[in-house]
C-alpha cells in the first residue's frame, strides 16, 4: 500500500525559529496538501498545491507559512518564525487527481513550540 | 464557511451492539469522506460517498450520504473491540479540494 511519508515525527523548536516539515507524497499523485490539528481540536486545512503552485489556502496560512516542492519527490511546509500557537500535529496529504475520491494522509509531524 | 457537526462526540457500547455516527451540515458537499484516526497517526480513509442517497458497505460498516448531500451516517453492526477509535467525517466542497472536517466521534467498544 503506497504511503505518504512525513519527517520528522516530532520537532521541538524555540519560539521565533524557522522550521521545515517534510513530506514525500505518493509518487503518482498530483495534488498535495497540508492540514494541521491542534490538540483536542478539528483537523484544519492549511493549503493545497498543484502544478508547482498554491491552488487554495486558508486564513491560517499567512505570510509566515510557505510551501515548496523542491524536487520531484519532496513537499515541504516552512514556518518562518514560529509562535506558541503553531504547536500542533501537521499532516501532509496527497491525492491523484484532486477530485472527490479520498486523500492519503501521512502520520504527521508533532510540532512543539516552546 | 462550511461546517460539519458530528454526533455523538463519544460513544461507549458493548461488543456485539450496533452504533450509528452522524455527520450534519447546512451546506451541500460534492462528496463526503469518512476517516478513522488512531492516536498519534494521520486519518485513514474508509470510504467516499459522492451521490445523494448513496449507500456503501465495508464489511460491518454501512455509510450513507443524504439525498441533499448535506449529511451522512456511519452505522456499525455487531461492533467489535477492534472498531474502537476516532471516526471523522470530512466534506469536499463543489469547488476546490479543501476538506472540512467534523470534530470526530470517539467510539469505545468494550469486550
Amino acid at each position: 500500500e503506497p504511503e505518504v511519508t512525513q519527517t520528522p515525527s516530532h520537532q521541538v523548536t524555540q519560539m521565533g525559529q524557522e522550521v521545515i516539515l517534510r513530506c514525500v507524497p505518493i509518487s503518482n499523485h498530483l495534488y498535495f496538501y497540508w492540514y494541521r490539528q491542534i490538540l483536542g481540536q478539528k483537523v484544519e486545512f492549511l493549503v493545497s498545491f498543484y502544478n508547482n503552485e498554491i491552488s487554495e489556502k486558508s486564513e491560517i496560512f499567512d505570510d509566515q507559512f510557505s510551501v515548496e516542492r523542491p524536487d520531484g519527490s519532496n513537499f515541504t511546509l516552512k514556518i518562518r518564525s514560529t509562535k506558541l500557537e503553531d504547536s500542533a500535529m501537521y499532516f501532509c496529504a496527497s491525492n491523484r487527481d484532486g477530485t472527490n475520491y479520498g486523500y492519503t494522509f501521512g502520520s504527521g509531524t508533532r510540532l512543539t513550540v516552546v | 464557511t462550511q461546517l460539519l457537526e458530528q454526533s455523538p462526540q463519544f460513544l461507549s457500547i458493548q461488543e456485539g451492539e450496533n452504533l450509528t455516527v452522524y455527520c450534519n451540515s447546512s451546506s451541500v458537499f460534492s462528496s463526503l469522506q469518512w476517516y478513522r484516526q488512531e492516536p498519534g497517526e494521520g486519518p485513514v480513509l474508509l470510504v467516499t460517498v459522492v451521490t445523494g442517497g448513496e449507500v456503501k458497505k465495508l464489511k460491518r460498516l454501512t455509510f450513507q450520504f443524504g439525498d441533499a448531500r448535506k449529511d451522512s451516517s456511519l452505522h456499525i453492526t455487531a461492533a467489535q473491540p477492534g472498531d474502537t477509535g476516532l471516526y471523522l467525517c470530512a466534506g469536499c466542497p463543489a469547488a476546490g479540494n479543501k476538506l472540512t472536517f467534523g470534530g470526530g466521534t470517539r467510539v469505545l467498544v468494550k469486550p
